[in-house]
């Protein structure tokens, strides 16, 4: 167990549909990242907050968006679903970010969404 | 941007053999990651490594950093049904605002015949 959770665990929706993923980073973590996993594209950064900012921005879509909590907890909202967006979604955390700094990032179970 | 390379993509080994997984970058590295994942499931972290030399064990797992190179790899000793999975390897990279984000490669799946 990671120390991270991924709610829910199972998503199922239709077309056009709007979710959100929920995530709550290991205890002491300040950074969240949300990465997609499919099987064309495999495991693909998305976004990443740290302590309620924006930090990096990856391959997400405009119909994607994030927020991160004053409680560091984070959503991943994904809006107007399509076909293609059936993949896992995972969040990872690590304790902080930086320049010439890398830390450990620990991943979540997983939101395993489902377009039909 | 950031490209890494797993080889191989696939590899069926007899319990109690040694294997190893390469992965290699198009860039400079900055953190070599491996993770661990059953399909469909969570990554689990092995290990980061982060300077040239650097090498790191785990049990019966151990990854190396050739940052000349710009590459790692995970060699598994003795190995058994338990190490079967897929294994990722991740770089992080710099954007030009000092964002740090990491690249997966496609991942090695690994299977251990009893």
């Amino acid at each position: 167990d990671s120390g991270v959770t991924q709610t829910p665990k199972h998503l199922i929706t239709a077309t056009g549909q709007r979710v959100t993923l929920r995530c709550s980073p290991r205890s002491g973590d300040l950074s969240v990242y949300w990465y997609q996993q499919s099987l064309d594209q495999g495991l693909q950064f998305l976004i990443q907050y740290y302590n309620g900012e924006e930090r990096a921005k990856g391959n997400i879509l405009e119909r994607f968006s994030a927020q991160q909590f004053p409680d560091l907890h984070s959503e991943l909202n994904l809006s107007s679903l399509e076909l293609g967006d059936s993949a896992l979604y995972f969040c990872a955390s690590s304790v902080g970010t930086g320049k010439l700094s890398v830390y450990e990032q620990y991943f979540g179970p997983g939101t395993r969404l489902t377009v039909t | 941007s950031q490209e890494l390379e797993q080889s191989p993509q696939s590899l069926i080994v007899q319990e109690g053999k040694n294997l190893t997984i390469n992965c290699t970058s198009s860039k400079t590295l900055y953190g070599l990651y491996w993770y661990k994942q059953k399909y469909g499931e969570g990554l689990i972290f092995l290990m980061m490594l982060q300077k040239g030399g650097e090498e790191k064990s785990h049990e019966k797992i151990t990854a190396k950093l050739d940052e000349k190179k710009q590459q790692s790899s995970l060699h598994i000793t003795a190995s058994q049904p338990s190490h079967a999975g897929i294994y990722l390897c991740g770089a992080g990279t710099y954007s030009g605002a000092g964002s740090y984000q990491l690249t997966f490669g496609k991942g090695t799946k690994l299977s251990v015949i009893p």
